[in-house]
């Protein structure tokens, strides 16, 4: 089955460590997004690639980095330059001739 | 700056009719989505408007209205399984571009 796949779910950081989430699309898609959502607010743009090799800031880049070596996968890595990590962070991605963003399951972050 | 409003949180009863509203305000407009949340969950995707006018999917309709940056989403016999955040979203620049979310309503639909 094509899909986004997001691991782990649940992850548990001490504070002042970094740690990558991990994205994987088999839908062939170039596009995919890094979302952060806290409660009660919409979703925040983190990071986008458009195509492999490349990547911009969304709103709320700071303390975040990504890297896009290939097509299928979207890393996030959140640093301890992040002052407030602990959300629900949701990886989604989109083909060139699709207008709908499929979703990841996503990892809930607790860091503390 | 990109704004959408939409209402934080409605109630309504199962069987009945509920409309959520969206308004926006973006730099450009490309498409205006509407993702349906249940808690801990991903969004899925409900529906796309693109041109005026009422879009129907079965229990689910949606409509735009560009002139009034306005949309908003029907859903028809509420049931219990629809509580849930419904998030509206607007992507204003074209091609494969990040979208601009709402805060999203959450809807209660009690028996």
């Amino acid at each position: 089955d094509g899909g986004i796949t997001q691991s782990p779910k649940y992850l548990f950081r001490k504070e002042g460590q970094n740690v990558t989430l991990s994205c994987e699309q088999n839908l062939n898609h170039d596009a995919m997004y890094w979302y952060r959502q806290d409660p009660g607010q919409g979703l925040r743009l983190i990071y986008y690639s458009q195509i492999v090799n490349d990547f911009q800031k969304g709103d709320i880049a700071e303390g975040y980095s990504v890297s896009r070596e290939k097509k299928e996968s979207f890393p996030l890595t959140v640093t301890s330059a992040q002052k407030n990590p602990t959300a629900f962070y949701l990886c989604a991605s989109n083909g060139r001739n699709s207008y709908e963003q499929y979703f990841g399951p996503g990892t809930r972050l607790t860091v503390t | 700056g990109q704004n959408i409003d939409q209402p934080t949180e409605m109630t309504a009863t199962e069987g009945a009719i509920v409309q959520i509203n969206c308004t926006y305000q973006t730099s450009g407009f490309n498409g205006l989505f509407w993702y349906q949340q249940h808690a801990g969950e991903a969004p899925t995707f409900l529906s796309y408007n693109v041109l005026d006018g009422l879009e129907e999917k079965g229990r689910f309709s949606s409509f735009l209205s560009r002139s009034k940056g306005y949309s908003y989403l029907l859903l028809k016999e509420l049931q219990m399984k629809d509580s849930a955040s419904y998030l509206c979203a607007v992507r204003p620049n074209s091609g494969n571009t990040p979208l601009v979310f709402g805060k999203g309503t959450r809807l209660s639909v009690i028996a």
